[in-house]
Parts: C-alpha cells; structure tokens; sequence
C-alpha cells in the first residue's frame, strides 16, 4: 500500500528549513527516502529501521516513528542544490512485493536564491 | 564505471509494437526491479527478481515479461504496445537481504513514447 506524502509542494527561499512527512496505514518495517532531480535517476538518500531512529546526511535528516507508522524528512538551510522531488518509499514485509519499495507520490521542493 | 546501465534511453515506437529494455549492474547485488514512472512522476514497482525468483505486481498487464540471463541482467520485454505504456522506466538494484536494509541504486531510465 502505497504511504502519504506531505506536502505535495513547497517552496522555499535558500536558507529556509522545510519538513516532509510520510504516513502509512500499516505498520512500517521501514523507510527510505529518495531525491530525483527533473529528467534524472532517483538517488538515496538514506534508510531509517528503527522505531524512533534519526538519521542524517549533511543538513538532510530523517526521523522514523514507527507507532505512529511515520518518517519525517527534515531539510535545514536549504541549498539550491536541494531542488528535486522527494519520495519516501517502504517496505512491507507481508506483501508479495519482495524487497520493493512502494512509494510515496512525491514531494516537489523548489529552493529560490 | 555506471553502477545500473539501462539501453536504450530514449524509446519511440508504435503502438502495437514489440519493444525490449536492456539492464546491467555491475555492482554485485541479487536483487533487481523494474519500476514504472508515469507523467504524474508516480514511482510504481513492476517486478522484483531475487536469486532466480520473480515476483511480479500483480497489476502489470502480462504483456510486460523480465528476462533475466544472469544475476547481473533483468531485461523488460513488452509486447503490443498501448498508448498508456508510455513512461519512464527505471531499473533498479539492491542487496536485497531479509531485512531490506539496503538502498536501491537506480538506472538512468528509459523513456518510452508511443506513437
């Protein structure tokens, strides 16, 4: 089943901090986070598995709450480079789907000078 | 030295068409996929091949078929082509492990337009 992503969109000006989250109805085993820049390959970012677990990558972080069944992405003094559509993607366990990710519809991040 | 290589980039045929999609990795790992990237930038799962095993989505039209020669390879093959198989068409690898803690590395994707 496929998880939520919010915002659909958002814009920021460079420097500006933004959040996104991801939400499933089922419960998570795990959370992936992808950026894929117009007209290019999605690229990782980073896996969270555990309940609770932070990650980082640069100003990019990630937090994973799994009895709430949600991750957030957290951007910090955004770049421009930071441009692109962001995808959670997740792993359920129970489905016949083997190890692939069912993903998020995206969220559009548009960073402006 | 491209981790995941997909042939060709770009696609443009007619509709009734056979058509195949050649991927390589070269990084070593067990498990590839097939993903579908519709004009709304939905990033849907099509296959998943894991040491000669394939699960397939159920809501692929059985006019989509991977082949895979090796480890290394997993070739989509598409026959009668329809308007909406038009897309982007990503192959993806992973050391896909029982506790699915790996990341998926992309190919650059195959643009398929139909006529």
């Amino acid at each position: 089943q496929q998880p939520v992503q919010s915002p659909q969109a958002v814009i920021l000006r460079e420097g500006e901090d933004a959040v996104i989250n991801c939400s499933s109805s089922k419960a998570l085993y795990s959370v992936h986070w992808y950026r894929q820049k117009h007209g290019e390959a999605p690229v990782f970012l980073m896996i969270l598995l555990k309940g609770g677990e932070q990650k980082g990558h640069e100003k990019i972080s990630a937090s994973f709450n799994e009895k709430k069944q949600q991750s957030s992405l957290y951007l910090t003094a955004s770049q421009l480079s930071y441009s692109g559509t962001y995808f959670c993607g997740t792993v359920d366990p129970n489905s016949n789907s083997g190890y692939a990710l069912n993903f998020g519809k995206g969220t559009s991040l548009l960073v402006t000078p | 030295d491209t981790a995941v290589s997909q042939t060709p980039k770009y696609l443009v045929t007619q509709m009734g068409n056979d058509k195949s999609i050649k991927c390589e990795q070269n990084l070593g790992h067990d498990t590839m996929y097939w993903y579908k990237q519709d004009s709304k930038k939905f990033l849907k799962i099509m296959f998943s091949y894991n040491n000669k095993e394939l699960i397939i989505n159920e809501t692929v039209p059985n006019r989509f078929s991977p082949k895979s020669p090796d480890k290394a390879h997993l070739n989509l093959h598409i026959n009668s082509l329809e308007l909406g198989d038009s897309a982007v068409y990503f192959c993806a690898s992973s050391q896909g492990g029982t506790l699915s803690n790996q990341p998926q590395h992309f190919g650059d994707g195959t643009r398929l337009s139909i006529l």
